[in-house]
């Protein structure tokens, strides 16, 4: 089981790009959350997907989109690029939507933007 | 609204010391209580998590932490640490009621042991 995949492993963007990242769930997983990292904080929930449809959304703007495909992978979409989106980009899946149960994250997309 | 305070940025102890990692949230309904390790390079790792039932949750790799229902807090201890415990840990929460389960991480706390 290769758990949670997340590509590309690095990239560089400069102001006023749109990037995609992508993840791939564990298998068996049907749910789909992102997190934004900031250097030197916790991570911070983006959205989560399940069903193909955005379920739950925190505090980040429109230019933070998403999508989920038939087979559970999901990508991260960031329009209109601000130095303040430098970051690292943690995928997480889990079973279900519940919120207790264990969710296994990839080892992200280290975000650099110029 | 959420929130999670990590009191200490940095703890730095000795190997095969106890230590302890504190944690303290502030929340208006009741939460679910989690704690995460990040290797370097690496994502987020579950340690342990409280659901309901006793205080005292026992976690991977000789962790513990207690749930003080009182004082808002789930300190994360382990009796003696080893070198590869060195890892960023983080607390979370996540509400129970309301239909939303979005998740408030601490800053996190750098464990650092030395030999």
């Amino acid at each position: 089981d290769a758990g949670v995949t997340q590509s590309p492993t690095h990239l560089i963007k400069t102001r006023g790009q749109q990037v995609t990242l992508r993840c791939s769930p564990k298998s068996g997983h049907d749910t789909v959350s992102w997190y934004q990292q900031a250097l030197g904080q916790g991570p911070q929930f983006i959205f989560q997907y399940y069903e193909e449809e955005e379920r739950q959304r925190g505090n980040f703007p429109d230019r933070f989109s998403g999508h989920q495909f038939p087979n559970y992978s999901s990508e991260l979409n960031v329009n209109a690029l601000l130095l303040g989106d430098s970051a690292l980009y943690l995928c997480a899946s889990s079973v279900d939507r519940s919120s207790y149960n264990e969710q296994f994250f990839g080892p992200g997309t280290r975000l650099t933007v110029l | 609204a959420q929130s999670v305070t990590q009191l200490d940025s940095q703890v730095p102890v000795f190997e095969e010391a106890p230590v302890e990692l504190r944690c303290n949230y502030s929340s208006s309904v009741s939460v679910y209580l989690f704690w995460y390790v990040q290797y370097p390079n690496q994502g987020l790792q579950l340690l342990l998590k409280y659901l309901s039932g006793s205080t005292l949750v026992k976690g991977i790799n000789g962790f513990e932490a207690e749930f003080n229902k009182s004082q808002t807090s789930f300190h994360l201890r382990k009796p003696s640490v080893h070198i590869s415990d060195t890892a960023e840990y983080f607390c979370a929460v996540i509400p129970i009621s309301g239909g939303s389960y979005i998740p408030t991480f601490g800053r996190g706390t750098s464990l650092i042991v030395h030999p």
